[in-house]
């Protein structure tokens, strides 16, 4: 099993340019999130999402929109780009809880460096 | 809201010695999951240890060990034996407990050196 990756690993952007950031899990997984990682900040929760169909916003949800068409994928778009979300973004997935199913334990992608110029 | 606090921006341990890193957290919840995530240079966040609330004995594995204390709401992390491999920026992480709770509330982190 790969786990969780994500692509692309680096990306440059001028302000104003979009993109899409694409984080893939072959672990089954229902349970997907997006986090931004800043010097100094820790990781903090952009969106996340509960299964195939669903998204929701989470700490810091603004200038990023979010889908999840296929189960095992989670995307993350930055329409216009803009020097503040300049940053390392984590995609990381986890199972529903269930009874006979470690719960909670979040399994990390590799991280995406973004610049935005 | 929940918060967790890494008092410790950066620690330093001789091969082979111990080392402890410190994490203090609020909440007013009584359900909920305590983490140490590791992350070296590679970026990757890697689960070190998981801590559930409702239990007295603090969790363990092979060389990391917690130290929960949970009325001072307290959850130090214990590293012995420290190697080389053991470099990284170290997250204390937190969750709210039941069904539905996914948010993972992180500290800044410890960065952690270790010296030959």
């Amino acid at each position: 099993n790969a786990g969780v990756t994500q692509t692309p690993k680096f990306r440059v952007l001028k302000t104003g340019q979009s993109m899409t950031l694409l984080c893939a899990q072959d672990m089954n997984h229902e349970y997907m999130y997006w986090y931004r990682q800043d010097p100094g900040m820790g990781l903090r929760l952009i969106h996340y999402s509960v299964g195939e169909g669903t998204t929701a916003k989470g700490e810091v949800p603004d200038g990023y929109n979010v889908s999840r068409l296929k189960k095992q994928n989670f995307l993350l778009g930055l329409e216009s780009a803009a020097p503040s979300q300049t940053s390392v973004y984590f995609c990381a997935s986890s199972y529903f809880p269930r009874l006979a199913v470690p719960t909670d334990t979040q399994y990390f992608g590799p991280g995406t460096r973004l610049t935005v110029l | 809201a929940q918060t967790v606090t890494q008092s410790q921006p950066e620690m330093s341990v001789q091969e082979a010695e111990t080392v402890t890193l410190s994490c203090t957290y609020d909440t007013s919840e009584s359900d909920y999951y305590l983490f140490w995530y590791k992350q070296p240079p590679s970026r990757q966040m890697i689960l070190v240890i998981r801590q559930e609330a409702y239990k007295q004995q603090n969790a363990t594995e092979n060389r990391f060990s917690v130290n929960f204390q949970k009325a001072a709401k307290s959850f130090s992390l214990k590293i012995s034996d420290s190697q080389l491999g053991d470099a990284a920026m170290y997250f204390c992480a937190y969750r709210r407990g039941g069904g539905s709770n996914y948010k993972l509330t992180f500290g800044k982190g410890t960065l952690l050196t270790v010296n030959p």
